[in-house]
């Protein structure tokens, strides 16, 4: 089954950009969708297709894809964008949405 | 605006059958280029898929877990279910619906606000 690793944690001062990586085997394949969870609440879809934002997504949220990494980047980082960031795919070969496991954004 | 909302008991016991509905406003789950899904989230834990469905019948499963789920869907009441049988402790998550977009993509936007399922006698 296919796999995607992210770093457990990301740490970043406010004002810095913050860079998530998100490894799969020749991900750059794929299409990568990104969610942002804060505390208690669902997840959101802040990046789809490696590098589209869905309506009312702060530019500051970029995405890219290439070879076996794709990268979140957050820009211009605010004390609010402190949450757990999920990378997903769907593996077109098994029919199986995976999951990364997650990484938590610290803002300093 | 679309809306999702899950729903059922949030206390189930071990062995027995964990049944959940997520109720779909501002669209229906008939609509063409559209899946349906269930994902789950274990206390502190990252997420995981669990099943994602089409309306007229293709139904795809996790394979961790597909012997003991069934989706079912009723389009007269805009609604469709999730069961997870034979239950244990590592069952207790917050269960989430969501619909997915974008063909031969497929991203989950929006999800339901979770319903916490907990195992225990």
């Amino acid at each position: 089954s296919y796999v995607l690793t992210q770093p457990p944690s990301v740490s970043v001062a406010p004002g810095q950009t913050a860079r998530i990586t998100c490894g799969g085997y020749n991900i750059g394949s794929k299409s990568v969708h990104w969610y942002q969870q804060k505390p208690g609440q669902a997840p959101v879809l802040v990046v789809y297709d490696d590098s589209d934002r869905p309506s009312g997504i702060p530019e500051r949220f970029s995405g890219s894809n290439s070879g076996n990494t794709a990268t979140l980047t957050i820009s211009r980082v605010e004390a609010g964008d402190e949450a757990d960031y999920y990378c997903q795919v769907w593996d077109g070969s098994s029919d199986h949405w995976v999951f990364g496991g997650g990484t938590k954004l610290t803002v300093l | 605006q679309l809306q999702l909302q899950e729903s059922g008991p949030g206390l189930v016991k071990p062995s027995e059958t964990l049944s959940l509905t997520c109720t779909v406003s501002g669209a229906s789950i008939s609509s063409n280029s559209y899946y349906w899904g269930w994902i789950r989230q274990p206390p502190g834990k990252g997420l995981e898929w669990i099943a994602t469905f089409y309306y007229s019948g293709s139904t795809f499963y996790n394979p961790s877990l597909k012997s003991r789920v069934t989706i079912s869907v009723d389009t007269s009441k805009n609604q469709f279910s999730l069961k997870l049988s034979s239950v244990t402790a590592a069952d207790t998550a917050v269960y989430y619906c969501a619909r997915l977009s974008g063909t031969s993509r497929w991203w989950f936007d929006p999800w339901g606000q979770g319903t916490l399922v907990t195992v225990s006698s």
